[in-house]
C-alpha cells in the first residue's frame, strides 16, 4: 500500500548547526502532514504540522517545507542543540476522507538525529 | 502529572497468555488512540475512540485484540492468546481537537517469550 518514507535514516550534526530532515510521501491524496520527535524511552511528541494548501510553516526554531510537486516534506531545525537528539518521524493523513479522524496517522520509518556538543 | 499515563510500562509474558494494558488520557481529551510500534519503525494506528465509541479499527487489530473505553475516560487494550509477533511497544495517545496533534504516553512494552 501507499506509505510515507524517509530519505536518510541517520543524521549527525554539530551543536549550533542547522539540521534538515527529509521525508518522501507516495500518497498524492494526502493533504495533512505532521512531524513528531521521539526521544529514547518516550512516546512521540508533536513538533509541527502543515496542510497541503501551504508550502511552508514556521515554529520555534523549526520550519516545515512541503513540495507537493515531488511529494517531499522536510523539517528544518535551526541552531540544533544536544536536546534535539532523537528520532524524527513524518506522518500523513488523508484528511479529505469524510469522517476520518485527523489522529489516524500513517508514520514513516524515522530519522535518527544525533547532535554532537 | 497531567500527561497520558500507561500501565504497565513493561510486560513479559509467555506465548498463549492474555495481557491487558491500561491508558489514562489527559482528562479533558475526548479522543483516544492506540498505536503499536516495533523497533526501528514508526507507530502504526490500531484503533480510535471518541468518548466511549470505538469509531475506527485498523486491519492490524486481529480478533485476538480488543479495546474498550467504557466510560469515555480510561481505555484498556487486551491481547488474547499472545504470539511472539505481538511483541512491541503499545502507545496510547489522546487529543481534544480533531487534529494530528496527539499527546502520547510513554507506552507499554510487551515481550512475548
Amino acid at each position: 500500500g501507499e506509505s510515507v518514507g524517509l530519505h536518510l535514516p541517520t543524521l549527525s550534526v554539530q551543536e549550533g548547526d542547522n539540521s534538515i530532515i527529509n521525508c518522501a510521501y507516495s500518497n498524492s491524496a494526502s493533504d495533512y502532514f505532521i512531524w513528531y520527535k521521539q526521544e529514547s524511552g518516550k512516546g512521540p511528541q508533536f513538533i509541527i504540522d502543515i496542510r497541503s494548501n501551504m508550502d511552508k510553516r514556521q515554529g520555534q526554531r523549526v520550519t516545515v517545507l512541503l513540495n507537493k510537486t515531488v511529494k517531499h516534506l522536510s523539517l528544518q531545525i535551526a541552531a540544533t542543540q544536544p536536546g534535539d537528539s532523537a528520532v524524527y518521524f513524518c506522518a500523513e493523513i488523508l484528511a479529505n476522507a469524510g469522517g476520518t479522524s485527523y489522529g489516524k496517522l500513517t508514520f514513516g520509518q524515522g530519522t535518527i538525529l544525533t547532535v554532537h556538543p | 502529572d497531567t500527561g497520558v499515563s500507561q500501565n504497565p510500562r513493561h510486560k513479559i509474558t509467555k506465548r498463549g497468555q492474555n495481557v491487558t494494558f491500561r491508558c489514562d488520557p489527559i482528562s479533558e481529551h475526548n479522543r483516544l488512540y492506540w498505536y503499536r510500534q516495533t523497533l526501528g519503525q514508526g507507530p502504526e494506528f490500531l484503533t480510535y475512540f471518541q468518548n466511549e465509541a470505538q469509531l475506527e479499527k485498523s486491519r492490524l487489530l486481529s480478533d485476538r485484540f480488543s479495546a474498550e473505553r467504557p466510560k469515555g475516560s480510561f481505555s484498556t487494550l487486551e491481547i488474547q492468546r499472545t504470539e511472539q509477533g505481538d511483541s512491541a511497544m503499545y502507545l496510547c495517545a489522546s487529543s481534544f481537537r480533531n487534529t494530528g496533534e496527539l499527546f502520547f504516553g510513554e507506552g507499554s512494552r510487551l515481550t512475548v517469550l
